[in-house]
């Protein structure tokens, strides 16, 4: 089976910090995601990569960056963390296509106090 | 934009009754996806579908898609407290993304 990694389940930062959350996959797949899930609004696609050193902007891509160095490794970071980025984080992979579901991680729950 | 969409948002039934959530999209697709997510959890992958008026069956769960590949339902029969949880539908957008539905919340009396 496919698992995807977040290194953090809980995570509690303080406003105006940086924030790394990473992602790693043990399956040699191209596609990563990162989603932020909210009451109400469902899973909201921040940035994605197809590949090494690629990236792409999701759907709310603002006050997000993204890293991708290697092909297992996918971080998302927060350039200055505000409360309202106060969120589930989920990490997904897939194969390419899109005939083949996601295969997400346990999600890190991120507070911003 | 394309959309997803998903009715009910919540859904209260009592143990042994069935649930059925509906699927709506905007566009065509050529394929849906069907995940669920337990309460603290992640979402986890059912099912595809592909084909115009498709039917799959995992146990008491039933998958359709419909035969204008614009709508989709699960229907679980004799809901247990194990089928707690949240159902997405999903279909693919643009650059191969996938757009999720909000989800149904499902909740279980016993």
């Amino acid at each position: 089976d496919v698992k995807v990694t977040q290194s953090s389940r809980y995570l509690v930062k303080r406003t105006g910090e940086k924030v790394f959350l990473e992602c790693v996959q043990d399956m040699d797949h191209e596609n990563m995601f990162w989603y932020r899930q909210d009451p109400g609004l469902g899973l909201r696609l921040i940035y994605f990569s197809y590949d090494v050193k690629m990236k792409e902007k999701g759907d709310i891509p603002e006050g997000y960056s993204v890293s991708r160095e290697k092909k297992e490794r996918f971080s998302l970071i927060l350039e200055s963390a505000s409360t309202n980025q106060t969120s589930m984080y989920l990490c997904a992979n897939r194969l390419w296509g899109p005939n083949y579901g996601y295969t997400f991680g346990s999600g890190t729950r991120l507070t911003v106090v | 934009g394309q959309q997803v969409m998903q009715i009910p948002q919540y859904q209260h039934v009592q143990e042994g009754e069935d649930f059925t959530t509906y699927c709506n999209s905007s566009t065509t697709l050529s394929n849906i996806q069907w995940y669920k997510q337990r309460p603290g959890g992640h979402p986890v992958f059912l099912i595809q579908l592909v084909k115009s008026g498709e039917v799959k069956k995992q146990k008491r769960l039933t998958f359709q898609f419909g035969e204008a590949k614009k709508n989709s339902s699960l229907h679980i029969t004799a809901t247990q407290t194990t089928d707690v949880g949240t159902y997405f539908c999903a279909g693919p957008g643009r650059d191969d993304k996938i757009i999720f539905g909000k989800g149904t919340r499902l909740h279980i009396l016993p």
